[in-house]
């Protein structure tokens, strides 16, 4: 499973966009990239994956370089409950083998 | 459905008590993960089944850790005996066999050994 990188903290103003990093250098053509998030206490939340397209959902967008050694995950109007760790990560598809990172850990500001 | 669910939400043991951890997976799902997270550590996984076999337990960090799934509707963590570094918060999960599934967390079930 290839290794992300993410910046360990970042802050943001509610109403902005927030914009989080990860570096994922040696995926394979086959590794997707997954973004899952943890508020406070609770249980990790898929958020988007993606292979080599942008993608869009409801809640987020998720920009993959075209040379797929990074991808941005944008949250387009971040909210105070946005405020959570957020975390990066590349898998075989099939594997099922969720491994997880240290994670950026977003703080939304009022 | 009420999603995964996990129990208890919160053990508190002493050292040398053997601790029984539960969980429910979604009705349907294929797949089953045992994390524990840690502040020194992170999201760790432990071992993961499918259809109630075990594919991978590379993740149990020694034999005080022992895993089961009798059925696709329940599965055990079990730490025989604990320990005080044991202390952590226990999530499951469980995803649906298919492309790019992704994975339902349970609320998670905090253990302290003390």
């Amino acid at each position: 499973d290839a290794k992300t990188t993410q910046p360990p903290s970042m802050d943001c103003a509610e109403g902005r966009a927030a914009n989080l990093p990860c570096n994922h250098s040696t995926i394979s053509g086959n590794e997707y990239v997954y973004w899952y998030r943890q508020i406070h206490s609770q249980g990790p939340q898929y958020i988007i994956h993606g292979l080599k397209n942008n993608e869009t959902n409801e809640m987020a967008s998720l920009i993959i370089t075209e040379d797929r050694k990074s991808s941005t995950l944008i949250l387009p109007h971040a909210t105070l409950r946005d405020t959570a760790v957020y975390y990066c990560i590349a898998f075989l598809s099939g594997t099922y083998k969720y491994i997880f990172g240290t994670g950026t850990r977003l703080k939304v500001l009022a | 459905d009420a999603g995964v669910i996990q129990s208890p939400r919160h053990e508190v043991t002493e050292m040398g008590q053997e601790v029984t951890l539960r969980c429910k997976p979604i009705s349907g799902h294929d797949y089953l993960f045992w994390y524990r997270q840690t502040m020194m550590r992170g999201l760790e996984l432990l071992i993961y089944f499918n259809n109630n076999v075990p594919i991978d337990d590379s993740g149990m960090p020694e034999d005080r850790f022992s895993a089961k799934m009798p059925n696709a509707s329940f599965s055990t963590l079990k730490i025989q005996p604990s320990e005080p570094r044991d202390s952590a918060v226990y999530f499951c999960a469980s995803s649906a066999t298919g492309f790019l599934a992704e994975a339902f967390f349970g609320q998670g079930t905090r253990l302290t050994v003390v």
